[in-house]
């Protein structure tokens, strides 16, 4: 039962457009999530998040977009650069984030295209 | 330290050998998790720590399995007669306290059963 999903394993971009990667979640009871970014041979590292009182939340060149009644967030990525090309997961929590598990979607792997 | 350290970065066992894994928290932090990837995508949650004591252990598989977080020591995964099956990266990961989403992660341990 994947509570979680990224239903494209793959997007390529080209320098200096708008990168979206999107996600969809089944359980109500998540509170929090996450978009972490990895790396071959390296271990994800944590990108942005966004609460559920929330609908947006930016850093930098990073937003999240959270549609919580159709169970949907997005990342978007504005401008693409090379170095953004990785694996994309999406993660999301229950309302004790911090102590509790994330559960994960299966990822999109994004090439960003020179 | 400033980062989650995990040994060893890989690891052979022969089916039916134990395997043992370690992770070094972020100094301060006070929880740890583990996950298992395979397949290069799904991550799927072990078990958490809250300092010393399990905190959620509901993606132990019952048998096999088992962990431990004591003081002044890495944490450790312990893999009794592992199967093909338990070939996977194993990541830990740790965050500082409760309502604090970023959960750090370590490179991961490459587990191969052959």
């Amino acid at each position: 039962d994947q509570q979680v999903k990224q239903n494209s394993p793959s997007l390529s971009v080209q320098e200096g457009r708008i990168s979206i990667l999107n996600c969809d979640y089944t359980n109500s009871m998540f509170d929090y999530f996450l978009w972490y970014k990895k790396y071959p041979a390296e271990g994800p590292t944590f990108l942005i998040s966004i609460s559920s009182i929330k609908d947006k939340n930016e850093d930098g060149r990073f937003t999240v977009f959270l549609n919580k009644s159709a169970k949907h967030l997005s990342l978007h990525i504005v401008p693409s650069q090379p170095g953004d090309s990785a694996v994309y997961f999406c993660a999301a929590s229950g309302p004790n984030f911090g102590n509790e598990k994330l559960t994960f979607g299966t990822g999109t792997r994004l090439t960003i295209i020179p | 330290g400033e980062e989650v350290a995990q040994t060893p970065k890989h690891l052979v066992r022969g089916e039916g050998q134990k395997a043992k894994l370690y992770c070094a928290p972020i100094k301060g932090h006070s929880y740890v998790f583990w996950y298992q990837q395979v397949l290069k995508n799904e991550f799927k949650f072990l078990i958490s720590f809250q300092n010393e004591n399990v905190f959620d252990e509901t993606g132990m598989p019952k048998e096999r399995f088992s962990a431990k977080c004591l003081p002044n020591s890495p944490c450790s995964l312990e893999i009794q007669a592992t199967k093909l099956e338990d070939s996977a990266v194993y990541f830990c990961a740790s965050s500082r306290q409760d309502r604090d989403p970023e959960a750090f992660f370590g490179q991961g341990t490459r587990l191969t059963v052959v």
